[in-house]
């Protein structure tokens, strides 16, 4: 069965302590990996998109990899304003229809 | 350029059905609604790749999508509908030969009262 999980659900860090994030999925054929940022009450927001194993993305504290059974989201030296949730999704086999994760709550005390 | 939902908010009475707007002008063939719940991920409820096509996603039962604009693709939610108090997510997609990123609206957090 086509899957994404996420983990962990919820994961609490001080500023600085630098941490990654786990998406495992188990679809056939994979077309694309994606990560998104959710804040509170707002639609996500796109941060990458991951095509092949070995494949990385940076942007500012963050650092999307992939392997062919997951993805992590590293995020180095974090900032209060990182704190968020963050899905990943992955296109169903077959299909133009999306899995998302449940997300990470990601908080992170000054 | 985006995508624009309304209202931000609805109250919805029992019985009752409501309308949510989605408009995107970013020229995306492909537009989706999504609905979300605290601790589940987004779920699909209907999907649409071109003007006056449409597929129901993973629960659809309860809601109702037109797609006779490009840039239109409302959500109804009927009185069928038993348990709709959520957050609804519309999202557009360009096509392109590699599966590209989406990009969502705001969002309608939707209430029964």
């Amino acid at each position: 069965e086509d899957q994404v999980t996420q983990s962990p659900e919820a994961l609490r860090l001080q500023e600085g302590e630098s941490s990654s994030l786990n998406c495992s999925y188990t679809v056939s054929g994979l077309r694309g990996l994606f990560w998104y940022r959710q804040d509170p009450g707002k639609g996500p927001e796109f941060l990458f998109t991951l095509y092949s194993a070995g494949e990385e993305k940076e942007k500012e504290r963050l650092k999307a990899t992939l392997t062919k059974k997951e993805s992590f989201l590293h995020i180095t030296a974090p900032k209060p304003e990182d704190s968020a949730t963050y899905l990943c999704a992955v296109p169903l086999s077959g299909t133009y229809k999306y899995i998302f994760g449940t997300g990470t709550r990601l908080k992170v005390l000054a | 350029g985006g995508i624009t939902q309304s209202p931000k908010y609805l109250f919805r009475k029992e019985g009752q059905n409501v309308t949510l707007s989605c408009e995107q002008n970013l020229n995306h063939d492909a537009m989706y609604w999504y609905r979300q719940d605290p601790g589940q991920g987004l779920r699909l409820i209907y999907y649409s790749q071109i003007v006056n096509d449409f597929q129901k996603g993973d629960i659809a039962e309860g809601y109702s999508v037109s797609r006779e604009k490009k840039e239109s693709f409302p959500l109804t939610v009927t009185s069928a509908q038993k348990n709709p108090t959520a957050f609804y997510l519309c999202a557009s997609r360009r096509p392109g030969a590699r599966d590209t990123e989406a990009f969502f609206g705001q969002g309608t957090r939707l209430t029964v009262v």
